[in-house]
């Protein structure tokens, strides 16, 4: 069966870096574009990123971009977020999510638990 | 505040349906993208409801049914039960953005 572990997360100082990873197990990881999507608490869901299958494409959020990076080692079926600069307002779970793709449209068909990452001094 | 829109909360008695919207604009829904709804359970990872506007994965009942029209989406539940009082998201893409988007999310309460 398809899972999605998470880990990495913790407490962490403004402006401090952290990695987030993701094992994936059950599918064919080099096949699948990944994302990243992560929930302030008592917020709503707010897309972070995406690495296509190979990782040669890869997008942000404004809110994000040129702070975290995404990327992913299909030989290791693991995909990865590195935060840097790190503010309060990126308290948040993150979560990592398989894509499926129809034509132009994008959904999430499998997400992990979730690690979450507290921004605070 | 989310590019999507949906109302904060609905409620209902256990056997009524309820009906969550979803709100767009020309550049997502109304550009012709589809829309995709996703339970989240109290302190659990969200779970695909409803993708490509209507269908509905695997093991998820069909109580439960999707629509679209124009800048909007809407989310049908009926017989409702205990156990779906939970938060729900409508997802699209938006062109003008270049990404993926959610709306704010509704919490159903079952009364």
């Amino acid at each position: 069966q398809v899972q999605l572990v998470e880990s990495g997360g913790g407490v962490v100082q403004p402006g401090r870096s952290l990695r987030l990873s993701c094992a994936a197990s059950g599918f064919t990881f080099s096949t699948y574009g990944m994302h990243w999507v992560r929930q302030a608490p008592g917020k709503g869901l707010e897309w972070v990123a995406i690495i296509s299958y190979d990782g040669s494409n890869k997008y942000y959020a404004d809110s994000v971009k040129g702070r975290f990076t995404i990327s992913r080692d299909n030989s290791k079926n693991t995909l990865y977020l590195g935060v840097n600069s790190l503010r309060a307002e990126d308290t948040a779970v993150y979560y990592c999510a398989r894509e499926l793709l129809v034509g132009p449209n994008y959904y999430f068909d499998y997400w992990g638990q979730g690690t979450l990452v507290t921004v605070s001094s | 505040q989310s590019v999507l829109t949906q109302p904060p909360s609905v409620s209902g008695a256990p056997g009524q349906r309820v009906s969550i919207s979803c709100t767009g604009s020309s550049s997502n829904i109304g550009a012709g993208y589809d829309v995709h709804w996703y339970q989240q359970l109290p302190g659990r990872a969200p779970k695909l409801l409803i993708y490509g506007n209507r269908y509905r994965p695997s093991g998820v009942p069909d109580r439960i049914s999707g629509s679209k029209s124009g800048t909007s989406a809407s989310l049908a539940i009926t017989g409702l039960q205990a156990e779906d009082e939970a938060g729900y998201y409508c997802q699209s893409y938006d062109n003008s953005l270049s990404g993926v988007i959610f709306g704010g999310g509704t919490k159903l309460t079952v009364l």
